[in-house]
């Protein structure tokens, strides 16, 4: 059972450059999220998601795109990269059934370095 | 907007002590959750936390609500060096389940 699985886990990327987090998940999950964790800072909503089809914006959304278009898969996008988004990113998931005690799954990480 | 505040940031104890963690939130809401990192890992899910009073607790680790307060508390118990990590709290807003706020983190470090 793998969980939430997210590639690359290491990442550099020159300033201007686009490329593609990847993110999926084997666990049927509704609800699947993206973070960010800087240096001294807890995590930060990016985007999330509900369902396939449905995205919405978290709390730093600016300069990157998401899609849903399965249950598994959340890529994140990165368009045009900047030094600024230079962190830690984790993709998260949880079921959306009644049981509320459903936790918040989180994949390896991608440690991303925009020079 | 809904923020979260965790303290102390950092802590230093030696094996074998007792100590709290206290994570403040500013508005309502309907879990928090306690993670914990290691260095260079991921986050492990701890504690789910529901209700008004609600206590887990799990090893030497032990979590409440109050959400009167907004607050919630971790309480490590007899310390020892596998405790040894961050420990954040989050908080979901209020009918989006996945949509967390987390604290800045508690990075605990237990001494021989």
């Amino acid at each position: 059972n793998a969980g939430v699985t997210q590639t690359p886990k290491f990442q550099v990327l020159k300033t201007g450059q686009s490329m593609t987090l990847q993110c999926a998940q084997d666990m049927n999950h509704e609800y699947m999220s993206w973070y960010r964790q800087d240096p001294g800072m807890g995590l930060r909503l990016i985007h999330y998601s509900v369902g396939a089809g449905i995205t919405d914006q978290g709390e730093v959304p600016n300069g990157y795109n998401v899609s849903r278009s399965t249950t598994e898969d959340f890529p994140l996008r990165l368009l045009s990269a900047a030094p600024s988004q230079t962190s830690v990113y984790f993709c998260a998931s949880r079921s959306g059934s009644a049981q509320v005690n459903e936790k918040l799954f989180f994949g390896s990480g991608t440690q991303l370095s925009v020079l | 907007e809904l923020k979260v505040e965790q303290n102390p940031l950092f802590l230093s104890m030696q094996e074998g002590k007792n100590y709290t963690i206290y994570c403040n939130y500013s508005t309502t809401s309907d879990r928090l959750y306690w993670y914990r990192q290691d260095p260079g890992k991921s986050l492990e899910s701890l504690f789910v936390l529901l209700s008004n009073g609600a206590v887990k607790q799990e090893g030497r680790l032990m979590a409440s609500l109050d959400t009167k307060a907004r607050l919630s508390t971790l309480h490590i118990t007899a310390a020892v060096h596998d405790l040894s990590a961050t420990y954040f709290c989050a908080v979901s807003h209020t009918g989006t389940a996945s949509k967390l706020t987390f604290g800045t983190g508690t990075r605990l470090q237990v001494t021989l």
